[in-house]
């Protein structure tokens, strides 16, 4: 049973552009979202992280936005640069157990 | 941020033996450390969750015989796949928790190929 479904697969920006990734998940029972960043060969990177209390979190050019009713959360990528380029995870966690639950990835491409 | 690093970096073994990637929290306890499996293009599985001095809860699926894990300390946690197969190559990533229970700090992962 899939509990977190990522969307796209795959995305092109050109640079400048802006990136959305998309979650949606069914059990209302996490408490935090987290988005990780990894680039080929190495371990995921916490990126940002959201709680269900809170409607939209930014840090940088990186903006969480949540939806609690609709159970989604996205993720938004302002003045996509090249570097950004990698895949994109999503993932759910609940606090009583710490466990991970990862979303498919969303490889992301930033054209110069 | 902490710091989580993994040896070796990537590992050949042959069919049948068993090697041994070891996982370390550098700067930090790590209270809880968690094994993934992540094969390409593909998202990350989580294989088993272990605390120090207990034994590791495993994932439905995972078989514990043969993906031993020992989590000795509060900074070190090993995983052993024994009777290696070219079906378990695969990129093992591991991850732990402190303090701040509910951030994970991700290893730089381990490439382990099986001929």
């Amino acid at each position: 049973q899939q509990q977190v479904k990522q969307s796209p697969q795959s995305l092109i920006v050109q640079k400048g552009g802006i990136s959305i990734i998309n979650c949606a998940y069914e059990n209302t029972a996490f408490d935090y979202f987290p988005w990780y960043q990894q680039f080929p060969g190495k371990g995921p990177a916490l990126l940002i992280a959201i709680r269900p209390d809170v409607s939209e979190k930014k840090e940088g050019r990186f903006t969480i936005s949540f939806n609690k009713s609709a159970k989604q959360f996205s993720l938004h990528i302002m003045d996509s640069q090249p570097g950004d380029s990698a895949t994109y995870f999503c993932a759910l966690q609940m606090d009583s157990s710490y466990k991970l639950i990862f979303g498919s990835g969303t490889r992301l491409l930033v054209r110069p | 941020g902490a710091v989580v690093s993994q040896h070796p970096s990537w590992v050949i073994c042959k069919s049948g033996t068993s090697v041994k990637i070891e996982c370390r929290s550098l700067d930090f306890q790590a209270t809880t450390m968690f094994w993934y499996r992540q094969f390409p293009k593909q998202s990350l599985m989580l294989m088993a969750t272990s605390n120090e001095g207990s034994k590791a809860t495993y994932e439905q699926g995972v078989e514990k015989d043969k993906f031993l894990i020992n989590h000795a300390s509060l900074t070190l946690s090993t995983l052993t796949v024994t009777s290696a197969h070219p079906e378990d190559s695969s990129f093992y990533i591991c991850s732990a928790t402190g303090l701040a229970v509910y951030e994970q700090y991700f290893g730089p992962g381990t490439r382990l190929t099986v001929t």
